[in-house]
């Protein structure tokens, strides 16, 4: 398997441009984290799904961010407008669920995304 | 609520020596413990983890971690460290109490091996 696939690897848009994150997990994992990293507050996470369908929002910071999960290989994070405290590197990861919570996860190699 | 300590932010060592990295967790129930390594601009990989059994775990690389129930630790050993160890070291746990299907992340510890 390829692990878990994550698009573009860099990103430098402008203040107020819309930004697109892209993730591809693991094929046959039903769950999938969307995390942002940044020195001043660690690794945060935004938003997860189960099953395509997303289950806790509340790390996403306002509504400028959005996440959708059209289908099981595939998922986006949108950033709209964009704003120069967004820059950070931006990680999707992918995990499978073995019962009692046991939760492994699978990290991409991320996207660091800059804002002018 | 879970929650994980990492008492160091950043631990300097030199080459060979041995290191120990900590961490604390707090929970009343049954917990899965990771360990995860992220090398400069990569992501986060999973270095070892506990489950169930014995206490002591071995890793990738040539690390180890214990888990203490009493003490609520699961700190990460190497009993060696290369130039190459160095790099960002997550602990982090899941399991019942942690709000849904989540692994709580600790702030984490960089590593820096000096020759």
């Amino acid at each position: 398997d390829a692990g878990v696939i994550q698009s573009p690897r860099h990103e430098v848009t402008e203040m107020g441009q819309e930004v697109t994150l892209r993730c591809k997990p693991i094929s046959g994992h039903d769950y999938l984290f969307w995390y942002r990293q940044t020195m001043m507050r660690g690794l945060e996470l935004l938003i997860y799904f189960n099953n395509n369908v997303p289950i806790d929002d509340s790390g996403m910071p306002e509504d400028r961010f959005s996440a959708k999960m059209p289908n099981a290989s595939f998922s986006t994070l949108k950033i709209q407008p964009s704003e120069p405290r967004d820059s950070a590197v931006y990680f999707c990861a992918s995990s499978f669920d073995r019962g009692s919570s046991y939760n492994e996860q699978f990290f991409g190699p991320g996207t660091r995304l800059t804002v002018l | 609520a879970q929650s994980v300590t990492q008492l160091d932010s950043q631990v300097p060592v030199f080459e060979e020596a041995p290191v120990e990295l900590r961490c604390n967790y707090s929970s009343s129930v049954s917990v899965y413990l990771f360990w995860y390594v992220q090398y400069p601009n990569q992501g986060l990989q999973l270095l070892l983890k506990y489950l169930s059994g014995s206490t002591l775990v071995k890793g990738i690389n040539g690390f180890e971690a214990e888990f203490n129930k009493s003490q609520t630790s699961f700190h990460l050993r190497k009993p060696s460290v290369h130039i190459s160890d160095t790099a960002e070291y997550f602990c982090a746990v899941s399991g019942a109490n942690t709000g849904g299907f989540k692994t709580i992340f600790g702030a984490g510890t960089r590593l820096f091996v000096k020759a």
